[in-house]
């Protein structure tokens, strides 16, 4: 079964540093999503990205995040300066608008210290 | 803005039924869902239902949908240990099914043998 690919599966990085973060979504899928979920809370919705250009963002996702598909398959989210509170568990996830949905990956535990 | 609302927590015997309700605000969605997390792992799609649809059944897993009130539940019928997890309801913005993903606070389930 197709699957939504993440790495790493978990980062330790240090507060200011940058990081990026991976994801090779389904192959024929068109739109792509960040999604973070802070230990114990809610799943929340970072972002949206379909015909390489963001659809949706929320206020979560200021200056400080970007997405890119740099080539044909992979699909980034890049944290430029760190904080402590962006420690979370950080879900990609693709749709191909079908009723299966959304297909997420299986997450990458970002850790800022 | 939209909204989607679980109770917490649920805690059952094995071989009880199991019923997990959720309320939503955005009426628009085409499609409703159901996602499983267990501990450490990602967003596991369970199953999901047609906005015109009042029920649907798979295996042990059966949704109800009451467009009216805007309240989905799952039951999960003869509960094992490894139905023991965090649900997630989750709500596509909107009647494209492209949307954010609305997530509601997840119901843990705890199965006692």
């Amino acid at each position: 079964e197709p699957e939504v690919t993440q790495t790493p599966s978990h980062q330790v990085t240090q507060m200011g540093q940058e990081v990026i973060l991976r994801c090779v979504p389904i192959s024929n899928h068109l739109y792509f999503y960040w999604y973070r979920q802070i230990l114990g809370q809610k799943v929340e919705f970072l972002v949206s990205f379909y015909n390489n250009e963001i659809s949706e963002k929320s206020e979560i996702f200021d200056d400080q995040f970007s997405v890119e598909r740099p080539d044909g398959s992979n699909f980034t989210l890049k944290i430029r300066s760190t904080k402590l509170e962006d420690s979370a568990m950080y879900f990609c996830a693709s749709n191909n608008r079908g009723e299966d949905g959304y297909t997420f990956g299986s997450g990458t535990r970002l850790t800022v210290v | 803005g939209e909204d989607v609302e679980q109770s917490l927590f649920l805690s059952v015997r094995e071989g009880d039924s199991s019923v997990i309700n959720c309320t939503y605000t955005d009426s628009s969605s085409t499609y409703l869902y159901w996602y499983k997390q267990e501990p450490g792992a990602g967003l596991q799609l369970l199953t999901y239902i047609f906005s015109n649809m009042d029920m649907k059944q798979d295996q042990r897993l059966t949704v109800l949908l009451n467009k009216k009130d805007k309240h989905l539940s799952l039951r999960i019928a003869d509960t094992q240990t490894g139905d023991s997890a965090i649900y997630f309801c989750a709500v596509p913005h909107g009647s494209s099914n492209t949307g954010k993903l609305i997530f509601g606070q997840g119901t843990t389930l705890q199965v006692k043998p």
